[in-house]
């Protein structure tokens, strides 16, 4: 099976643009988790997809969105970029929402806002 | 509102020896799960290990092993037989026990294991 993927890995951009960065689960898991990580505040929940509905948001500006389509793919999106949002961000899904089954970890996207 | 504290920032081990990490955790609830989770350098997150609160009995993977002390809320991580593979930063996660895959993590250990 293969396994989470990002796209892109690492991106560019400047103040003020937005950006779309996407999740493709492992087949089958129709939950998909997005973090932060930065290496002032660590590892912060963004939000959470399960069979295209958002479960759990975390505690971010209305700038920062997500969606889930039918085939589970996720995307998030953040608007007007601030320089505090270069950080790699994280996916994870799983088969599940709840319970102590593994989430699986995509590679990241890097994103860097000049 | 759940915390989840790793007090050792960075830590250092020779090759083969034991080591344990750190981690201590803030709930109210009863039902949860905690896991710790490897981030070897430029690599993918994955999961060392896992346990169910309600379980009593310490969960163990091969070299790996926790101490959870549901009372002291302390869920620490045993590494035997270090290997220069062990090399990376370890993050203890809480889950609370509803339907959400939401993960609370700590701020890491970074561990070095030096041959």
């Amino acid at each position: 099976k293969a396994g989470v993927t990002q796209t892109p890995r690492y991106l560019i951009k400047t103040r003020g643009q937005q950006v779309t960065l996407s999740c493709s689960p492992i087949s089958g898991h129709r939950s998909v988790s997005w973090y932060q990580q930065t290496p002032g505040q660590g590892l912060q929940f963004l939000f959470e997809y399960f069979s295209e509905t958002q479960r759990n948001k975390g505690n971010f500006p209305g700038r920062f969105s997500g969606r889930q389509f039918s085939n589970s793919r996720s995307e998030m999106n953040v608007s007007t970029l601030e320089l505090g949002d270069s950080a790699l961000y994280l996916c994870a899904s799983s088969p599940v929402a709840g319970g102590p089954d593994e989430q699986f970890f995509g590679p990241g996207t890097r994103l860097t806002v000049l | 509102a759940q915390t989840v504290t790793q007090s050792q920032p960075e830590m250092s081990v020779q090759e083969a020896e034991t080591v344990t990490l750190s981690c201590t955790y803030d709930t109210s609830e009863s039902n949860y799960y905690l896991f710790w989770y490897k981030q070897p350098p430029s690599r993918q997150m994955i999961l060392v290990i896992r346990q169910e609160a309600y379980k009593q009995q310490n969960a163990t993977e091969n070299r790996f092993s926790v101490n959870f002390q549901k009372a002291a809320k302390s869920f620490s991580l045993k590494i035997s037989d270090s290997q220069l593979g062990d090399t990376a930063m370890y993050f203890c996660a809480f889950m609370g026990g509803g339907a959400t895959n939401k993960l609370i993590f700590g701020t890491g250990t970074l561990l070095a294991v030096q041959p």
